[in-house]
């Protein structure tokens, strides 16, 4: 079993619409998780994280962790053409653990 | 503060061949993390080290090694080159604590010929 698996892609919006990136974990006792966003031939930037149950907004993002699901999403709201990339997600188990990536999802926003 | 700085940006090397590749962490920092990124594969754990030590490690073969100096700045080695590791190595920092955020440095793009 993958420990972190992210829905296959690619995954193609609309300028405006809202793009869900969806990503699920397999160690119960995981305790950090975020979210990368990797444009082509550049390195992994990191757009958010999350600690807690619940959801995390930033501008345009949100980020949402159901720790009893294992699952973390990311939404994207009036998704922008800058808004292609691939976005990465990643869970550390725990304090001095390592973190994990998931593949990838990409995401192509139309004009 | 300057970011994640790697160095050399781009390498190419034959088979058989060893290389090293350097990383300086962003000014403060305590971890280095490597990891090598191929289109088939994604992003790939190699090691974490930590105030000098290796904390932990992926499941790379020992040709993969890796050390970390004084000041934090961490160096990778890969011996006997094949072909199967031309691929991005892209390390990042962090400053270790449990919650913290790895940030990435620009990458070196190797090419094994």
């Amino acid at each position: 079993q993958k420990e972190v698996e992210q829905n296959s892609g690619p995954l193609s919006v609309p300028e405006g619409a809202i793009a869900s990136l969806n990503c699920t974990y397999s160690d119960r006792g995981s305790q950090s998780f975020f979210w990368y966003r990797q444009y082509s031939g550049k390195s992994p930037e990191l757009i958010m994280s999350i600690y807690s149950n619940g959801d995390k907004e930033d501008g345009r993002f949100t980020a949402q962790l159901n720790k009893a699901s294992q699952y973390v999403s990311l939404l994207i709201r009036d998704s922008q053409p800058s808004d292609s990339a691939t976005y990465l997600c990643a869970v550390r188990a725990g304090a001095n653990s390592k973190l994990t990536f998931g593949k990838g999802i990409t995401l192509s926003v139309r004009p | 503060k300057a970011g994640v700085t790697q160095t050399p940006r781009y390498l190419i090397k034959t088979r058989g061949q060893q290389v090293t590749l350097s990383c300086s962490p962003i000014s403060g920092h305590r971890s280095v993390s490597w990891y090598q990124q191929t289109p088939g594969q994604g992003l790939q754990f190699l090691f974490e080290y930590f105030s000098e030590t290796q904390r932990n490690k992926g499941n790379f073969p020992g040709r993969f090694s890796g050390r970390q100096f004084s000041n934090s700045r961490s160096e990778m080695n890969v011996s006997t080159l094949e072909l199967g590791d031309s691929a991005l190595y892209l390390c990042a920092s962090s400053s270790a604590q449990p919650t913290d955020t790895q940030y990435f440095g620009p990458g070196t793009r190797l090419t094994v010929l």
